[in-house]
C-alpha cells in the first residue's frame, strides 16, 4: 500500500519568515495530494491541493509544489503569522480496484510561529 | 465543500462499555469515512461507510469492535465496542462529494476510557 513520509516533526519559523513542509510518497498511482491544518480540538482542514497533472499551485500566501518524477510534494507558506501555528498533514489519494479512493495521511508536521 | 456535524464532541466512558458516534451532512455525499486519531499522532483510516451496505474495513480493524452503519446518504454512526483505555482517541468522520476525491472532516470526538 502508500507509504506517505513528512519531515519535519516539528518547525518553529519567526513570524513573517517562511515555513516548508515536505513529503514524499510511494505509490505511483496516487493522484491527489491534499494538506490539512489541525487546530487545537478541531478536525483537519483542507487548506491546499493538487493533482498529479501539476507541478505547482498557489493561493495566496500557501503553495504546494508536486515532482511526479521523485514522489515528493512539498508546502510552502510565506509572510508565516502567529495563526498559522497548528499541526499540518500531507496526505496522497490512491485509486483502488473498488472504483474508490484511499487517502494516506503523512506523520504531522507541528509549526510554531514565533512572535 | 460540506458542513459535518458530529455527536459527541467528546466522551469520558468506563471499560467495557460502548459508545455510539454520529455523522451528519448536510448534502447527499457519495463517500463517507471514519478515521482514528490517537494522541499526538497522524489519521489511521478505520473503515469506508457504505450506503445500504456492510462497512469496508481496512487492515486491523474488525466489524465486531467498530460496528458501522450508514442508513442514508448523508448519515453514519460508528460504535466503538468494549472499550479499553487503548481505544482512548479522537474519532473522525469525513466526507467526499461525488466525482471528487476531496475529502472533509468534522472537528472529531474525543474519547477518553477509564
Amino acid at each position: 500500500g502508500e507509504n506517505v513520509e513528512q519531515h519535519p516533526s516539528t518547525l518553529s519559523v519567526q513570524e513573517g519568515d517562511s515555513a516548508v513542509i515536505k513529503c514524499t510518497y510511494s505509490d505511483s498511482a496516487s493522484n491527489y495530494f491534499p494538506w490539512y491544518k489541525q487546530e487545537l480540538g478541531k478536525g483537519p482542514q483542507l487548506i491546499i491541493d493538487i493533482r498529479s497533472n501539476v507541478g505547482e499551485k498557489k493561493d495566496q500566501r500557501i503553495a504546494v509544489t508536486l515532482n511526479k518524477t521523485a514522489k515528493h510534494f512539498s508546502l510552502h507558506i510565506t509572510e508565516t503569522q502567529p495563526e498559522d501555528s497548528a499541526v499540518y498533514f500531507c496526505a496522497a489519494s490512491t485509486p483502488l480496484l473498488s472504483g474508490n479512493e484511499k487517502l494516506t495521511f503523512g506523520t504531522g508536521t507541528r509549526l510554531t510561529i514565533i512572535p | 465543500s460540506a458542513v459535518i456535524s458530529q455527536k459527541p464532541s467528546r466522551d469520558i466512558c468506563q471499560r467495557g462499555t460502548s459508545l455510539t458516534i454520529q455523522c451528519q451532512v448536510d448534502s447527499q455525499v457519495t463517500m463517507m469515512f471514519w478515521y482514528r486519531q490517537q494522541p499526538g499522532q497522524s489519521l489511521t483510516l478505520i473503515a469506508t461507510a457504505n450506503q445500504g451496505s456492510e462497512a469496508t474495513y481496512e487492515s486491523g480493524f474488525v466489524i465486531d469492535k467498530f460496528p458501522i452503519s450508514r442508513p442514508n446518504l448523508t448519515f453514519s454512526t460508528l460504535t466503538v465496542s468494549n472499550m479499553s483505555p487503548e481505544d482512548s482517541s479522537i474519532y473522525l468522520c469525513s466526507v467526499a462529494i461525488a466525482g471528487k476525491n476531496i475529502q472533509y472532516f468534522g472537528a472529531g470526538t474525543r474519547l477518553s476510557v477509564l
